[in-house]
């Protein structure tokens, strides 16, 4: 079983629609929970990260976690060209090492 | 006002060449990483070092030596390149308490 595992797509959502990014990890000890866009043949940039079991929003991005379950979402509202790019879901354990999962390629349609 | 940077950002070498790629990150942070992202797009750690120490070591071949003079510079030296060494090398730092990590823009390696 991969470490941290993501559906690498493509999704494919309409402009305005909310796209859903789903990311599932192994580890229970993992502490903390990120989510990076790269757009292609750009570095990755983080959007935002989360620790707490819950939501957390950030203008147009919600992430969410559920520890329980080993989950972690990102929901991108009124979706835009724009936010066409790989989204990669990346895990902290207690240590210093960050697993990246293999991305999901996301398309907006205009 | 660039956070982290790369040198070169391309780099086109022939089959047993030795290349160095330099990073450096004025964010004052103190753990820097290698990633390489290969042509699938996946993003692997290769070492990290926190405050010039290593402390991520990943199973890389013995051609890839990092070395970090001070903290805020973390440098990869490759030996004897091979053809499966041509990927995108990112640099990226980061600071506790969350760790989240800044990437560099990147050194496409083309070995050929």
């Amino acid at each position: 079983q991969k470490e941290v595992e993501q559906n690498s797509g493509p999704l494919s959502v309409p402009e305005g629609a909310i796209a859903s990014l789903n990311c599932t990890y192994s580890d229970r000890g993992s502490q903390s929970f990120f989510w990076y866009r790269q757009y292609s043949g750009k570095s990755p940039e983080l959007i935002m990260f989360i620790y707490s079991n819950g939501d957390k929003e950030d203008g147009r991005f919600t992430a969410q976690l559920n520890k329980a379950s080993q989950y972690v979402s990102l929901l991108i509202r009124d979706s835009q060209p724009s936010d066409s790019a790989t989204y990669l879901c990346a895990v902290r354990s207690g240590g210093f090492k960050t697993i990246f999962g293999a991305g999901t390629r996301l398309f907006v349609k205009a | 006002d660039t956070a982290v940077s790369q040198t070169p950002k391309y780099l086109v070498t022939q089959m047993g060449n030795d290349k160095s790629i330099k990073c450096e990150q004025n964010l004052g942070h103190d753990t820097m990483y290698w990633y390489k992202q290969d042509s699938k797009k996946f993003l692997k750690i290769m070492f990290s070092y926190n405050n010039k120490e290593l402390i991520i070591n990943e199973t890389v071949p013995n051609r890839f030596s990092p070395k970090s003079p001070d903290k805020a510079h973390l440098n990869l030296h490759i030996n004897s390149l091979e053809l499966g060494d041509s990927a995108v090398y990112f640099c990226a730092s980061s600071q506790p308490p969350h760790n989240e990590q800044f990437f560099g823009p990147g050194t496409r390696l083309t070995v050929l």
